[in-house]
Order: C-alpha cells, then structure tokens, then sequence
C-alpha cells in the first residue's frame, strides 16, 4: 500500500513564526494521528482526528496547535507561534486496521531557531 | 507516569545472534505494537499482538505478550547488520480512539 508523505522533510523557522506540516495519507482512511519526537525522545501523541473531527488531544496540544483536512486528502498541523522547544520530529500516522498496525510517514524535521 | 518502558535501553550484538528486547506497560491494553526506526526516519510498523493472544511470529521475529505481568518481548533471531535500528514498543488502550503509547526505545547495534 502506498506510503504517507509528509512534506516538507525539514524546517527551518524562526521563534514566534507560523508553521503548516502536510502529511498525504490516503483518503478512505478515517484515523489520522499527529506525532512529535524530540531527539533522543520518545515517540509522543499529539492528536486523533476522526471523520474530520478531533477525536482526542494530548496536553502538548494546547491552543498554538490545530489540525485541518482542507481538501480531503491532505493533513495538515499548524502550530501558530513556534517556540524554541518545538523543535522535534513530526510524525503523521493513519490507522489501518485488521491487526496491521498504523502507517507512518517519513516525518518533518522542525527546527526552531 | 510512563506506559512503556523498555529495556536494554541499548543492546550490541554480532550478526547471527538472537537480540531480545524487553517492554513492560502499566495499564491493561488492547494490543500491543513493535516499530522499527532506523536513524532520523519514520517508524515502521513490525508486529501487533492483541491482549488475549500470547505468542506471535512473523519471519525472523518472535513476541510474546504476558498480560499478567504487563510485559512484552520482542526475539529477532539470526540478526543482520540492517537490523541496526531503534525498536519500539506501543500500546493501545480500549476507548481512547486507539491512540499509541510508546515505550522508550531500545537501541539495537548489530556488528559484521
């Protein structure tokens, strides 16, 4: 099955700037995650979103961040006013289901500077 | 508190051995997952077992799960050099929109 793709692999930005991470999933799956992993960290949750709605959202996704299908296919996550500790791995993710676990996409290296 | 919990955190080993690696979970669970990393990229996603099965395999992997001791293992046997990755375990929890929980990783290092 194809693969998630998230674009871009790696972003600079400055502190305080706006981000927008795509991720292109496929569209007849309804679970899509977020993930973050700061270096040398665990692999931690951000949020679910399920049939176009958050389902559920960890305490690291408080109001700088949202998420959005604008058309469809692709998911995004914004976070509105990077922070220094942002810094991290940013995993999309989509559930398949029937004991074959989640997909997971390459990953966006963010760096804050 | 932590979910997972793994251990060695980091395991050397030389090729055509057996690696095993150790994860311990704190709540009960719906299943339990391993994924691969291999430096700076995604996770790939190895095996699921579900928590009334005890044993899975699948090529050169083994896990077991023991729902007693909220603990899991993973047994790669005959190991290769391109086994040389970071494993993790990760759980989901009935009704929490089977979000994972990741354990803390296992660094595995695999010499010719």
């Amino acid at each position: 099955e194809p693969e998630v793709t998230q674009t871009p692999s790696h972003q600079v930005t400055q502190m305080g700037q706006e981000v927008i991470l795509r991720c292109v999933p496929i569209s007849n799956h309804l679970y899509f995650y977020w993930y973050r992993q700061i270096l040398g960290q665990k692999v931690e949750f951000l949020v679910s979103f399920y049939n176009n709605e958050i389902s559920e959202k960890s305490e690291i996704f408080d109001d700088q961040f949202s998420v959005e299908r604008p058309d469809g296919s692709n998911f995004t996550l914004k976070i509105r006013s990077t922070k220094l500790e942002d810094s991290a791995m940013y995993f999309c993710a989509r559930r398949q289901g029937g004991g074959y676990g989640y997909t997971f996409g390459s990953g966006t290296r963010l760096t804050v500077v | 508190s932590q979910q997972g919990e793994e251990d060695p955190q980091a395991l050397s080993i030389q090729e055509g051995e057996n690696a095993t690696m150790n994860c311990s979970y704190k709540t009960s669970i719906n299943n339990l997952q391993w994924y691969r990393q291999n430096s700076g990229r995604g996770l790939v996603h190895l095996i699921l077992i579900r928590s009334n099965e005890r044993e899975k395999h699948s090529g050169r992997l083994r896990v077991t799960l023991d729902t007693s001791k909220k603990s899991s293992s993973l047994l790669i046997t005959a190991s290769r050099a391109a086994d040389t990755a970071s494993y993790f375990c990760a759980t989901t929890v009935d009704g929490t929109a089977s979000k994972l929980t990741f354990g803390t990783g296992t660094r595995l290092q695999v010499t010719l």
